[in-house]
């Protein structure tokens, strides 16, 4: 079954570094999400993509975030400067159709920041 | 933010028994509902999804009912086995915003053998 993989599984960085976490979507896939969640609370959307920009970001998703996709294949979250409150685990999605559908979540990257 | 609340925390049911979980909205917006479910160190996995047109989507042992007008739905598992055991999430999504899900703070699961 296809899946989205994404890395790294863990990381550790000091705060203030910059922090960027890969994807690979399902491949024939068109739209791509990034979501967090924060050790004890809920899942949070972060950002959508689509046709290569974002089409959708939520007030969590300020100047310190960027995404891309920097070829056919990789889609890449960066947070350039970390924050303590960075530190959640964050997934990647991926979906074929825009509206009422299904999003395919990855397993995850924990980001820790001390 | 409490616009999708899943207000039990935790369940513990006996292996073949019914598995209910709640979940309830506020946003008259969301139009699109779905389950998932999450086992430790992975992502959440689609379970069930229903749409606002409709009261009830089944697909083998889970079942998801939705009531519009108390802004409820609910997952029922059944018969409910070991292999149940973990998170489920709420998820609802408003469609003029794409799938910009909105999720509950998820269920513990624990069935029982």
């Amino acid at each position: 079954e296809p899946e989205v993989t994404q890395t790294p599984s863990h990381q550790v960085t000091q705060m203030g570094q910059e922090v960027i976490l890969r994807c690979v979507p399902i491949s024939n896939h068109l739209y791509f999400y990034w979501y967090r969640q924060i050790l004890g609370q809920k899942v949070e959307f972060l950002v959508s993509f689509y046709n290569n920009e974002i089409s959708e970001k939520s007030e969590i998703f300020d100047d310190q975030f960027s995404v891309e996709r920097p070829d056919g294949s990789n889609f890449t979250l960066k947070i350039r400067s970390t924050k303590l409150e960075d530190s959640a685990m964050y997934f990647c999605a991926s979906s074929d159709s825009g509206g009422a559908n299904v999003l395919t979540f990855g397993a995850g990257s924990r980001l820790t920041v001390l | 933010d409490q616009q999708v609340k899943q207000n039990s925390p935790s369940l513990s049911v006996q292996e073949g028994r019914i598995s209910i979980l709640n979940c309830d909205y506020t946003n008259s917006m969301f139009d699109y509902f779905l389950w998932y479910k999450k086992y430790p160190a992975e992502g959440p996995t689609f379970l069930i999804s229903i749409s606002s047109i409709k009261d009830k989507n089944e697909d083998g042992r889970f079942t998801v009912f939705l009531n519009k007008s108390a802004k409820h739905l609910s997952l029922h598992i059944v018969p409910s086995q070991p292999g149940d055991s973990a998170v489920y999430f709420c998820a609802a999504n408003p469609l003029e915003y794409g799938n910009k899900l909105v999720f509950g703070a998820g269920t513990i699961l624990r069935v029982k053998s």
